[in-house]
């Protein structure tokens, strides 16, 4: 299996554009998590999914973050509009049987 | 809810000395802990993980945790460092009821020096 995989690994933007991130799990995990890391905050859990629905969304920042699930094998969090303090990079990881598998993140500058 | 707290940010060490990376957690209830491990412009990795059992985890690579239900810890060691093993190191805790959420630490820099 090639792992979790996320794109774009990295993306500079302006402020106030909007960003969209990738994740695909490893087949036949049923969660799916996303995380965001920065030096301040460390890693923060974002949002989750089991079987493509959301379980729980209470680590997203602002309601200028939304991620979906429409199927198994893919997943996107958006941001709209992005701002400075949003640059990070967020971590897809899966999960079958409590151990995570991460992806490589994508590394987001927002300018 | 749960918590785990890793006091230390960085630890500088000769190649082939000892190491103890500290982790402490706090939980109302039962937890699964883990070590993962980050080398420089990549995702985390799984280094070892205590889900029930021996109290003693152990790496393929040379490191091992103890938990220690008592003290509320999990800290990581290994007798003898190498330079590959310059990473950060977080710790993390979920519990049973928890959907595999994990709640990560704040991450030791381990730094290892020739």
């Amino acid at each position: 299996d090639a792992g979790v995989i996320q794109s774009p690994r990295h993306e500079v933007t302006e402020m106030g554009q909007e960003v969209t991130l990738r994740c695909k799990p490893i087949s036949g995990h049923d969660y799916l998590f996303w995380y965001r890391q920065t030096m301040m905050r460390g890693l923060e859990l974002l949002i989750y999914f089991n079987n493509n629905v959301p379980i729980d969304d209470s680590g997203m920042p602002e309601d200028r973050f939304s991620a979906k699930m429409p199927n198994a094998s893919f997943s996107t969090l958006k941001i709209q509009p992005s701002e400075p303090r949003d640059s990070a990079v967020y971590f897809c990881a899966s999960t079958m049987l409590g151990e995570l598998f991460f992806g490589e993140g994508s590394r987001l500058t927002v300018l | 809810a749960q918590s785990v707290t890793q006091l230390d940010s960085q630890v500088p060490v000769f190649e082939e000395a000892p190491v103890e990376l500290r982790c402490n957690y706090s939980s109302s209830v039962s937890v699964y802990l883990f070590w993962y491990v980050q080398y420089p412009n990549q995702g985390l990795q799984l280094l070892l993980k205590y889900l029930s059992g021996s109290t003693l985890v152990e790496s393929i690579n040379g490191f091992e945790a103890e938990f220690n239900k008592s003290q509320t810890s999990f800290h990581l060691r290994k007798p003898s460092v190498h330079i590959s093993d310059t990473a950060e190191y977080f710790c993390a805790v979920t519990t049973m009821d928890s959907s595999y959420k994990l709640i990560f630490g704040s991450g030791t820099r381990l730094l290892v020096r020739p």
